[in-house]
């Protein structure tokens, strides 16, 4: 089944403990990205990748990284956490073809303590 | 912040009735996109229009856009209980692949 998968579904943490979210998709997509969601004020990117070592800055990076070693993997990485991150968060994969749907994870949600 | 604004916020309907909800975005674009939520899983694609087009339809669904106006509507006819969901658009920022949501529209459809 075509998908993206992230994990962990649920996290709690403390402010500044370093976590991965994962994110792996099996379509074959060039293009991935993280958003995060919040109440009133919808989806925001964070990053996106267009390919295999390629990223770039979405509306909101501040306080994450993300890396993009495979073409079917694109973590995020929050190096320390602060409860103003506390929200959830989606990644999404798509073909490189901007008329394309975009295919979303079933969520993250982070809270920081 | 070039984040797109949807109205309603919010919408309750019967039944039965149509739902339209708006769309404004800021920047020139490829293309714009609606997506729906139910309740805080991932957004799913429902429909796509490109910036040459003023008019699609996909089933119940029927979107405009007015690239003049830099707005889209949606309209879903014959809304039944199963389409509560929140509602997004989204745009691609030309010359680039960002992509930019809505703040969403939550549609109640009451049985």
């Amino acid at each position: 089944e075509a998908q993206v998968t992230q994990n962990p579904r649920y996290l709690i943490t403390v402010t500044g403990k370093k976590l991965t979210v994962t994110c792996s998709q099996n379509m074959n997509h060039e293009y991935m990205s993280w958003y995060r969601q919040d109440p009133g004020l919808g989806l925001r990117q964070i990053y996106y990748s267009m390919n295999v070592e390629v990223t770039d800055k979405g509306d909101v990076p501040e306080g994450y990284k993300v890396s993009r070693k495979e073409k079917r993997n694109f973590p995020l990485i929050l190096e320390s956490p602060s409860p103003n991150q506390t929200s959830l968060y989606f990644c999404a994969s798509s073909l490189r073809d901007r008329g394309l749907p975009i295919h979303f994870g079933n969520g993250t949600r982070l809270t920081v303590t | 912040s070039q984040q797109g604004e949807e109205d309603p916020q919010a919408l309750s309907i019967q039944e039965g009735e149509n739902a339209t909800m708006n769309c404004s975005y800021k920047t020139s674009i490829n293309n714009l996109q609606w997506y729906r939520q139910n309740s805080g899983r991932g957004l799913v694609h429902l429909i796509l229009i490109r910036s040459n087009e003023r008019e699609k339809h996909s089933g119940r669904l029927r979107v405009t856009l007015d690239t003049s106006k830099k707005s889209s509507s949606l309209l879903i006819t014959a809304s039944r209980a199963a389409d509560t969901a929140s509602y997004f658009c989204a745009t691609d920022v030309t010359g680039t692949y960002k992509y930019i949501f809505g703040t969403g529209t939550r549609l109640k459809v009451l049985a």
